[in-house]
């Protein structure tokens, strides 16, 4: 089946620093892309909606310049949290969409960032 | 290896009737586990969770069922409402989050 791998899986990071979360899609070309927070036991957060060569689409309340969204192709998307913070430890999901007539997605297993 | 599966794609159900959508799953060391509901073009809404020590969580008309010995985990939608026609997704949470692939259901007016 369609597999989408997220890397790194697990990343601590110092305060300040910028971390960059990929998002693969390893079978299959993914013309769109999205990105989530899920906390813990919460409803999955819906950052931005990210398409293959153009800007990604925010979501209220998401800081573009925090959380920058690059999708340069077919099979990947990258999220850059800038100037972490402790309130930005989270998961981080993706998810890759197969077929835009389908709907089918995938997701990605998810990166766990933890702010020191 | 899929941890997480939803082996049927779609489901049809008539308005009013039990919606049953089902997903198995491999490592018994999970914590917990989690459906989303999913309309097109929009990102999965959580319906409902269940803790790995219970065997039932209830909240309006969704009920989840967690049959530990066969890894099995079933959401029950009563009545079905046409509006809960969606993509369900059930995911299981121990290090890292683990998704099926999703059921499609439609509630037939």
């Amino acid at each position: 089946g369609a597999v989408v791998s997220q890397h790194p899986s697990w990343v601590i990071c110092k305060s300040g620093t910028s971390v960059k979360i990929e998002c693969r899609s390893l079978d299959f070309q993914a013309t769109t892309m999205f990105w989530y927070r899920q906390f813990p036991k919460q409803s999955l957060m819906l950052m931005a909606t990210s398409n293959e060569g153009s800007k990604a689409t925010y979501e209220q309340g998401v800081e573009k310049d925090k959380f920058l969204i690059n999708h340069a192709s077919l099979t990947l998307s990258t999220l850059t949290v800038t100037s972490a913070h402790p309130e930005d430890s989270s998961f981080y999901i993706c998810s890759a969409l197969r077929t835009r007539n389908t709907g089918e997605l995938f997701f990605g297993e998810g990166s766990r960032l933890t702010v020191l | 290896d899929q941890q997480v599966k939803q082996n049927s794609p779609s489901l049809s159900v008539q308005e009013g009737r039990i919606s049953i959508l089902n997903c198995d799953y491999t490592n018994s060391m999970f914590d917990y586990f989690l459906w989303y509901k999913k309309y097109p073009a929009e990102g999965p809404t959580f319906l409902i969770s269940i803790s790995s020590i219970k065997d039932k969580n209830e909240d309006g008309r969704f009920t989840v069922f967690l049959n530990k010995s066969a890894k099995h985990l079933s959401l029950h939608i009563v009545p079905s409402q046409p509006g809960d026609s969606a993509v369900y997704f059930c995911a299981a949470v121990g290090n890292q989050f683990y998704f099926g692939t999703g059921t499609s259901l439609t509630v037939i007016p």
